[in-house]
């Protein structure tokens, strides 16, 4: 079946535009995770939406960044008045409900460059 | 609170060398561990896992152990190929909250 699809695939964008970033999930996995991958920073814990639950937003930077769930399928994450440093690839991930055991399976990302 | 650290890279070897990539963790409970691996160009992909202690997790000829009395996951393999060359990341999940990453291992493997 179709995987993890995240659009667009490359963003440019000017300082201090904002950004809206679309992540669906696979279809019937109630855990979706948004990260950021910087180069020589790994991978960062943005934002975890499990279920109905309340998400779990401490990873998110600043409050510029906010991300929403609706119907518990697509996510769009947000980034308002964009910043150099929010230069990086954003990757979606999402799993099936044990989400303890069952793997991530991660989009190819978007490729955002702020100029 | 809970993090993962790897050894930095970049790890290079030659072909049918010995490899390993030393992951430890720090988490409160009982973590579940993971390796993923991020092949040039391609997403990220689970390569194996271990979800209790002493579990052995095994895939395309990678080990790793959980090894809760030093807090280790580490990946090893015993004859590397120029297809592993990529960026491995180690990661922890605890019950019901979020999956952490390590900083990512990058491995080049010269023919």
């Amino acid at each position: 079946g179709a995987g993890v699809s995240q659009s667009p695939s490359n963003k440019v964008t000017e300082k201090g535009k904002d950004v809206e970033l679309r992540c669906d999930p696979i279809s019937g996995h109630t855990a979706l995770y948004w990260y950021r991958q910087s180069l020589g920073q790994g991978l960062e814990f943005l934002i975890y939406f499990q279920g109905n639950s309340a998400p779990d937003k401490s990873g998110l930077p600043s409050d510029r960044f906010s991300a929403e769930r609706t119907g518990g399928s697509v996510s769009t994450l947000t980034i308002q008045r964009t910043q150099q440093e929010d230069s990086a690839v954003y990757l979606c991930a999402s799993s099936g409900w044990d989400s303890n055991n069952s793997p991530l399976h991660f989009g190819n990302g978007t490729r955002l460059t702020v100029t | 609170g809970n993090s993962v650290t790897q050894m930095e890279g970049p790890v290079t070897l030659s072909e049918e060398a010995f490899l390993t990539i030393n992951c430890t963790y720090t988490a409160t409970g009982y973590p579940s561990l993971f390796w993923y691996v991020q092949y040039p160009g391609e997403g990220l992909q689970l390569l194996l896992k271990a979800t209790k202690a002493d579990d052995k997790g095994s895939n395309k000829g990678f080990e790793a152990t959980y090894r809760k009395e030093t807090t280790s996951f580490h990946l090893e393999k015993g004859s590397v190929q120029v297809s592993d060359s990529a960026v491995y990341f180690c990661a922890l999940k605890n019950q019901g909250g979020k999956l952490i990453f390590g900083q990512g291992t990058e491995l080049s493997v010269k023919p």
